[in-house]
């Protein structure tokens, strides 16, 4: 059964240092979302990216949050300056069509210290 | 805010049925229920969604008020691997766009 990967499982950073973390969505699938779950709380959605551009965004996807489909395949999400909120579980959905149900990665485990 | 609202935890025995409840009434006409797990910090997995009708799979059996209001996610014969969260969402359909917003779900506990 296809899947959506997502590469780090963990990372650790210093408050202020870029993470870029990355996807890999199911092949075919062209709409992909982000979403992330500060731990103990619910899963919020970050941002939805379908034809190279931004679909919509939330409150949390400021300035410092940045997606992109550089190569075709991996699917990123770049937080520019890290903050200690910053630390969360981030998925990464994927899904084939607007209308089809959305498939989460596994995470990644970010920590900002 | 999550349009659905759910029980924080339940329990069942394993080899019963789990009945999950959900209630969302405000789910606009054309808005579809979901369905998803999470064991510990994985994530999230699908499991069933629907719309008016009632729907079964290899997991699970969504069945569907008739005013839509409130549903039930059945899991026939729960294991002790069905021990997880899971989340009743609405799916936000806004023009293009197509985001779901997510409450705290129900920790169900399947007990030996």
């Amino acid at each position: 059964e296809p899947e959506v990967t997502q590469t780090p499982s963990h990372q650790v950073t210093q408050m202020g240092q870029e993470v870029i973390l990355r996807c890999v969505p199911i092949s075919n699938h062209l709409y992909f979302y982000w979403y992330r779950q500060i731990l103990g709380q619910k899963v919020e959605f970050l941002v939805s990216f379908y034809n190279n551009e931004i679909s919509e965004k939330s409150e949390i996807f400021d300035d410092q949050f940045s997606v992109e489909r550089p190569d075709g395949s991996n699917f990123t999400l770049k937080i520019r300056s890290t903050k200690l909120e910053d630390s969360a579980m981030y998925f990464c959905a994927t899904s084939g069509d607007r209308e089809e149900t959305q498939y989460f990665g596994p995470g990644t485990r970010l920590l900002v210290l | 805010d999550a349009k659905t609202t759910q029980p924080p935890s339940m329990d069942c025995a394993e080899g019963r049925a789990a009945n999950l409840p959900c209630n969302h009434s405000t789910i606009s006409g054309n808005e579809y229920v979901y369905w998803y797990r999470q064991i510990h910090s994985q994530g999230p997995q699908y499991i069933i969604h629907g719309l008016k009708n009632n729907e079964t799979n290899e997991m699970a059996s969504l069945i569907i008020t008739e005013d839509r209001k409130s549903s039930t996610l059945i899991l026939p014969h729960a294991t002790l691997r069905d021990t997880a969260v899971y989340y009743c969402i609405v799916r936000v359909d806004a023009g293009n766009n197509r985001k779901l917003i997510w409450g705290l779900g129900t920790s169900l506990a399947v007990n030996p």
